[in-house]
């Protein structure tokens, strides 16, 4: 099926400790975006890419890398697990020329990572 | 001020209750607007797009006023499986492909 593939669903860490959450598409939309959602604060953006190659910081980008090496991957790496990255942590993609269509939003979103860092 | 504001709920009501949420944004710039419904434990999916014209789809109706920067959605006879998080979100007008989400509004409906 279509969509956005994000692996793993569920993850807990120790502190200082690395991993990848990974994201994948097969759309071949340019846009790709990364978002942390916690209690009482809404989504909030990460990262986002507007292709392959091409990475930018959104509102809270501290504390975790990407690369877009392909248009389909979007990985986002934590490098030393702090508990206050304990959250869920969604994927979105986007067809940047249909995003400018009136009414249109075409975001798709994966169905989410639940990490917990201990 | 955050960009995007909604009540912060929760909301409880009855079945078949008309329920309103309200939002508000900050940049002025601002040229897209929705609603995003989001279930328990689950991903954020489109509910509707917000124009100033209002749009209605079946029990939904949102609307758009620019002047005051607000955004309303009203669902009528609101059913059970209404329940869930509504979320209020705004795509800025100088990149178009970023989402701002409001914190959200979760509704439960009681029969």
């Amino acid at each position: 099926n279509a969509g956005v593939t994000q692996t793993p669903k569920f993850q807990v860490l120790k502190t200082g400790q690395s991993m990848t959450l990974q994201c994948a598409q097969d759309m071949n939309h340019e846009y790709m975006s990364w978002y942390r959602q916690d209690p009482g604060m809404g989504l909030r953006l990460i990262h986002y890419s507007v292709g392959a190659g091409i990475t930018d910081q959104g509102e809270v980008p501290n504390g975790y890398n990407v690369s877009r090496s392909t248009t389909e991957d979007f990985p986002l790496r934590l490098l030393s697990a702090a508990p206050s990255q304990t959250s869920v942590y969604f994927c979105a993609s986007m067809h940047l020329g249909q995003g400018r269509e009136k009414g249109s939003d075409g975001y798709t979103f994966g169905s989410g990572t639940r990490l917990t860092v201990v | 001020r955050k960009e995007v504001e909604q009540d912060p709920g929760p909301f409880n009501v009855p079945e078949g209750a008309t329920v309103a949420f309200n939002c508000t944004y900050s940049n002025s710039a601002s040229q897209s607007f929705f609603w995003y419904r989001q279930d328990c434990r689950k991903e954020p999916k489109l509910l509707m797009s917000v124009y100033s014209s209002g749009n209605e789809d079946g029990r939904f109706t949102a609307q758009l006023n620019r002047a005051s920067q607000y955004i309303s959605l009203l669902i009528r006879d609101s059913k059970l499986s209404d329940s869930a998080t509504y979320l209020c979100v705004v795509k800025s007008g100088g990149s178009n492909y970023k989402l701002t989400f409001g914190k959200g509004t979760l509704l439960t409906v009681n029969p």
